[in-house]
């Protein structure tokens, strides 16, 4: 089953607008990235939280992190038709941090309309 | 895409037939990594390496072979495609095992088992 699982599934938004995405996780992490996919691309890092941070910003982007309820959420501030992607969590693999692996969600879909 | 390649982007093949995708990097990154992108599944990953002739299996390894003779190059080996290994297949590299270190993607290689 999947560690992390992004919540929506699909969101659709105008430009200008915020636009807020979830993941929850089943087990404990170190750490939890955010990427980007644009279509038929490779993703793309965005942002690294770990597990003793609570909220971290870059730019238009703010992530948080609730350990105590296994949840993330990647809030992107006025939105960009650009911004139009899929979006991964990604957590370290369960048990420990062996060789970098990553878990990843099933992915949010980002709209932005003009 | 970070100096990562993937050969070749787009193929089709039949049943019962070996195939082999290729993953060439100039990062002189050591970890690298392959995953398969299926709807609903979110990135799954297949084999892993942590050196030249250092590999192991991810969650998903069944039906899939892998061989690192150099650092820059992954290569992943479908003994007998099947319908079901129909997907995307990407590539990624780490600079270290860590897991809060950034992985970065190849362009994918969409291939489909007929």
């Amino acid at each position: 089953s999947q560690q992390g699982e992004e919540d929506p599934q699909a969101l659709s938004i105008q430009e200008g607008e915020n636009a807020t995405m979830n993941c929850s996780y089943k087990t404990s992490i170190n750490n939890l990235q955010w990427y980007r996919q644009n279509s038929g691309r490779g993703l793309v890092h965005l942002i690294l939280i770990r597990s003793n941070e609570r909220e971290k910003h870059s730019g238009r982007l703010r992530v948080t992190l609730d350990t105590s309820k296994k949840s993330s959420s990647l809030l992107i501030t006025a939105s960009r038709a650009a911004d139009t992607a899929s979006y991964f969590c990604a957590t370290d693999a369960p048990g420990g941090t062996s060789y970098g692996k990553l878990t990843f969600g099933q992915g949010t879909i980002l709209t932005v309309h003009p | 895409d970070a100096g990562i390649t993937q050969s070749p982007r787009h193929k089709v093949t039949e049943t019962g037939t070996p195939v082999t995708l290729r993953c060439h990097q100039t990062e002189n990154h050591r970890y690298m990594y392959w995953y398969r992108q299926d709807p609903g599944h979110g990135l799954r990953l297949i084999h892993y390496s942590y050196g030249v002739k250092d590999t192991d299996k991810g969650e998903v390894s069944d039906g899939y072979s892998v061989s690192r003779s150099k650092t820059e190059d992954f290569l992943l080996t479908l003994e007998s495609a099947t319908s079901s290994q129909t997907s995307v297949y990407f590539c990624a590299i780490s600079e270290s095992r860590l897991s809060r270190d950034t992985q970065y993607f190849g362009p994918g290689t969409r291939l489909t088992v007929l």
